[in-house]
């Protein structure tokens, strides 16, 4: 099936590290993502991960992924107060190119 | 700019009328995305174009929305006889490549508001 979950709210203090989570159900997942969307703006791509990897790290961005518990994670390191913004995580499975995205999470960083 | 362009950006229109969203994607790129985005939510897949090639639709795409890609460069979206419920945010993406080796590039997106 398709299904994408995430939390809906973060809060964090600047300089802290954040800790977004999704899970998903489609096990054929080839490549799973997360998208920053900020206010009026389109959704832009921070950083995604194959199956087949535990761990990618891309500057503050570190993405952890338990394929068998199928959860997904992107800590953000240092948070700022310009990190705050939604970040959706999303799948693309075996054998289609359609993107299926969670349901957002909202992260708000306190100064 | 040469990123993705959605026109028009907002489209306020009655109830029963039809409307038609544009897209034009990076230039190179052969797939074309339509999404659906309401407030609160992540964005819903409704259709992709693989080239000028329809390649899968979403049951969200009810027979009032077509779309169009011609000849495999821009894409139109028309929702037919416009309902309350069609109000949402409608994003174009573009890709070229196998998915993990560029990203989707996504629009600003129009905003259709139908009252």
């Amino acid at each position: 099936g398709e299904d994408v979950e995430q939390s809906l709210f973060l809060s964090v203090r600047e300089g802290d590290s954040s800790v977004i989570n999704c899970t998903y159900t489609d096990s054929s997942s080839t490549y799973l993502y997360w998208y920053k969307q900020e206010p009026g703006a389109g959704l832009q791509l921070l950083t995604y991960i194959f199956s087949n990897m535990d761990m990618k790290q891309d500057q503050r961005l570190t993405v952890l992924l338990n394929k068998k518990d199928k959860h997904l994670s992107l800590r953000i390191a240092d948070t700022q107060t310009g990190d705050s913004a939604i970040y959706f995580c999303a799948e693309i499975s075996s054998g289609t190119y359609k993107y299926i995205f969670g349901t957002g999470t909202r992260l708000k960083v306190l100064a | 700019d040469t990123g993705v362009s959605q026109n028009p950006r907002h489209k306020i229109t009655k109830r029963g009328q039809n409307v038609t969203f544009r897209c034009d994607p990076i230039s190179e790129h052969n797939r074309l995305y339509w999404y659906r985005q309401t407030l609160g939510q992540g964005p819903e897949f409704l259709t992709y174009f693989q080239n000028e090639a329809q390649l899968e639709k979403s049951r969200l795409l009810s027979d009032r929305f077509s779309a169009e890609r011609p000849k495999g460069s821009f894409s139109t979206l028309e929702i037919q006889r416009t309902e309350q419920g069609d109000s949402a945010m409608y994003l174009c993406a573009s890709s070229s490549g196998p998915p993990a080796d560029t990203e989707a590039f996504f629009g600003q997106g129009t905003r259709l508001t139908v009252v």
